[in-house]
């Protein structure tokens, strides 16, 4: 299963509402997590089976989709959020998505 | 809180092998899958397999299999990864990542950069 992410690039403000969007090239039965990626950290799981929050995830990190197509919002924009993210299937395999780069 | 604290940078010729670690803290290291991704910059991720420590028992990507070798000290809770016959697209960054019980990678390292070059 291949995923594709969208858009690569994504500059907003602070307080926005954003949206990353991954598209697998089959339905992924909601087994479709996300992550954040900080320069030189270790990335951190945000998202579980579509939309589910992980535990210590701000709120304002929502997951929803379904079939192939999936997205995560981030509402209210904050300061800390720039970062890289990405989507990884676990339905069939394990694929990732290319990634989005936050910047604001 | 999980933890899985990898090696540093590794600068390697071509030919060569190089052994990453991984150590695993603050849970039971013998009771999950350990993960191990590659990360090319501007290519996404890539799954090269995984190992249970309890065992040994170990499952390669087909990319990988004869890149990667895996395995596991348990009394040190630690995961290693040996890559051998290195090349130039071995350049990137290792990911070791834990598979918890839902069934998702959870808690990941901060990533190992191995770097070939003569």
């Amino acid at each position: 299963i291949q995923l594709t992410q969208s858009p690569s690039l994504l500059s907003a403000s602070v307080g926005d509402r954003v949206t990353l969007s991954c598209k697998g090239s089959q339905n992924i039965n909601n087994y479709l997590a996300w992550c954040q990626q900080k320069l030189g950290e270790a990335p951190k799981l945000l998202i579980y089976n579509t939309n589910s929050l992980q535990t210590g995830i701000p709120s304002r990190f929502s997951g929803s989709g379904s079939g192939s197509d999936y997205t995560l919002t981030i509402n209210s924009l904050q300061p800390e959020d720039v970062a890289a993210y990405f989507c990884y299937q676990y339905n069939t395999g394990l694929t990732f998505g290319s990634g989005t780069k936050l910047e604001i | 809180q999980v933890q899985l604290q990898q090696s540093g940078a590794e600068l390697a010729k071509p030919g060569t092998s190089v052994k990453l670690s991984c150590k695993a803290s603050d849970y039971t290291f013998t009771s999950y899958y350990l993960y191990w991704v590659k990360q090319r910059p501007g290519q996404g991720l890539e799954w090269i397999g995984y190992i249970y420590p309890e065992n040994g028992a170990n499952y390669y990507s087909e990319k990988f299999k004869g890149k990667a070798t895996f395995t596991a000290d348990t009394s040190s809770s630690t995961a290693y990864m040996l890559l051998g016959s290195l090349t130039p697209e071995d350049s990137a960054y290792y990911f070791c990542a834990r598979l918890g019980l839902r069934g998702v990678l959870d808690a990941w390292g901060q990533g190992a950069s191995v770097t070939v070059s003569s």
